[in-house]
């Protein structure tokens, strides 16, 4: 249980071009999931935490108008990449999950690349 | 604020050996839990072991057990009989206010 999906697993995209990366929980409901960046040999930063129904919070330092965050159901969330840019380069990884325990459940990351 | 460190940025030991992770960490709350996760070169995020830190007794899984010393702020992962599979980076995590806080990490290496 608690299977958490993300697509696509690799995008590439050119600059100023926007992508979308879909958060899934396959098997429970989640009101909250969270993304992460995470670059090469370091730990997973948080972006922004979004709850179903309601605007995401995002982590300072982070542009909330160019990492769009949508919680429009129970399973899914997306994050979408605006006028992406090579900075952007990064593994994204979503999560679902914080409940009472804390627990967060992650997806298997999406690879982006902007060329 | 909240943080967690991880001393031990590299760590590598032979297979069936014993080896021992640190971690130490700070918060004023009274209700948290701590964990590992194992991140492998497939980059999925896996839950190893997790520790309610209102519970005294260590919290064990096969062959993974920590060492939680509350009072010292202290959250040390053993993994007994390494494994190959066992290779992949760690981290250690505090939950706290419905969020993660996260470690370094510490990239384990087991030999053969």
């Amino acid at each position: 249980g608690a299977v958490v999906s993300q697509h696509p697993s690799r995008v590439i995209c050119k600059s100023g071009t926007s992508v979308k990366i879909e958060c899934r929980s396959l098997d429970f409901q989640a009101t909250t999931m969270f993304w992460y960046r995470q670059f090469p040999k370091q730990s997973l930063m948080l972006m922004a935490t979004s709850n179903e129904g309601s605007k995401a919070t995002y982590e300072q330092g982070v542009e909330k108008d160019k990492f769009l965050i949508n919680h429009a159901s129970l399973t899914l969330s997306t994050l979408t990449v605006t006028s992406a840019h090579p900075e952007d380069s990064s593994f994204y990884i979503c999560s679902a999950g914080g409940t009472s325990n804390y627990e967060q459940y992650f997806g298997p990351g999406t690879r982006l690349t902007v060329t | 604020a909240q943080t967690v460190t991880q001393s031990q940025p590299e760590m590598s030991v032979q297979e069936a050996e014993t080896v021992t992770l640190s971690c130490t960490y700070d918060t004023s709350e009274n209700n948290y839990y701590l964990f590992w996760y194992k991140q492998p070169p497939s980059r999925q995020m896996i839950l190893v072991i997790r520790q309610e830190a209102y519970k005294q007794q260590n919290a064990t899984e096969n062959r993974f057990s920590v060492n939680f010393q509350k009072a010292a702020k202290s959250f040390s992962l053993k993994i007994s009989d390494s494994q190959l599979g066992d290779t992949a980076m760690y981290f250690c995590a505090l939950g706290s206010n419905y969020q993660l806080i996260w470690g370094a990490g510490t990239k384990l290496i087991i030999k053969p």
